[in-house]
């Protein structure tokens, strides 16, 4: 069964909206989580790393306060997609990693569509 | 920078061909990923290669990951249509992060 869950599966919303989007390990604790957007018939690119009880480190051209990134608790990682527009729709996958690295076990994804 | 360069990036078959999808990077890495997506799915991970020159199988998928650790290579025989789906692979990189390659968008066409 599923390691890590995502939710939710598909958010549909008007511009200017801010959507969340959780981050859950199931059955193990997860320090660190990674964040991935991904395009129609594109690779996943890493946005950001999640870091339980310190500031997420993002990767260049991510901007840090369009997308908001908390790491709640040991199994929780939170991603806030502030004010989207609908250049930001796109899949948006996490993961995360059992203690000791790889591999990494992926969500299922959200279906992010801003109109 | 780390990068992987993964061909073909589309590739449409028929039922029963054999083909292979390449990784290949200038940098080494300590271990690499295949994975297998479909549509409005997270990856899914279909094996993992550390050992240089090491080779896996799983069924009809023959893993390749080269002697010197920079590049690897997915075989598959007698595709089916059930094969068909988006292929990653992905190169442990600094701090645990997952460098990906641009995929390969298999067709099995029955």
């Amino acid at each position: 069964g599923a390691v890590v869950s995502q939710h939710p599966s598909w958010v549909i919303c008007k511009s200017g909206t801010s959507v969340k989007i959780e981050c859950r390990s199931l059955d193990f604790q997860a320090t660190t989580m990674f964040w991935y957007r991904q395009f129609p018939k594109q690779s996943l690119m890493l946005m950001a790393t999640s870091n339980e009880g310190s500031k997420a480190t993002y990767e260049q051209g991510v901007e840090k306060d369009k997308f908001l990134i908390n790491h709640a608790s040991l199994t929780l990682s939170t991603l806030t997609v502030t004010s989207a527009h609908p250049e930001d729709s796109s899949f948006y996958i996490c993961s995360a990693p059992r203690t000791g690295g790889q591999p990494q076990h992926f969500g299922d994804g959200t279906r992010l569509s801003i109109l | 920078t780390q990068l992987l360069e993964q061909s073909p990036q589309f590739l449409s078959i028929q039922e029963g061909e054999n083909l292979t999808v390449y990784c290949n990077s200038s940098s080494v890495f300590s271990s690499l990923q295949w994975y297998r997506q479909e549509p409005g799915e997270g990856p899914v991970l279909l094996v993992t290669v550390v050992t240089g020159g090491e080779v896996k199988k799983l069924k009809r998928l023959t893993f390749q990951f080269g002697d010197a650790r920079k590049d690897s290579s997915l075989h598959i025989t007698a595709a089916q249509p059930g094969d068909t789906g988006l292929y990653l692979c992905a190169g442990e990189g600094q701090g645990g992060k997952l460098i990906f390659g641009q995929g390969t968008e298999l067709s099995v066409k029955p």
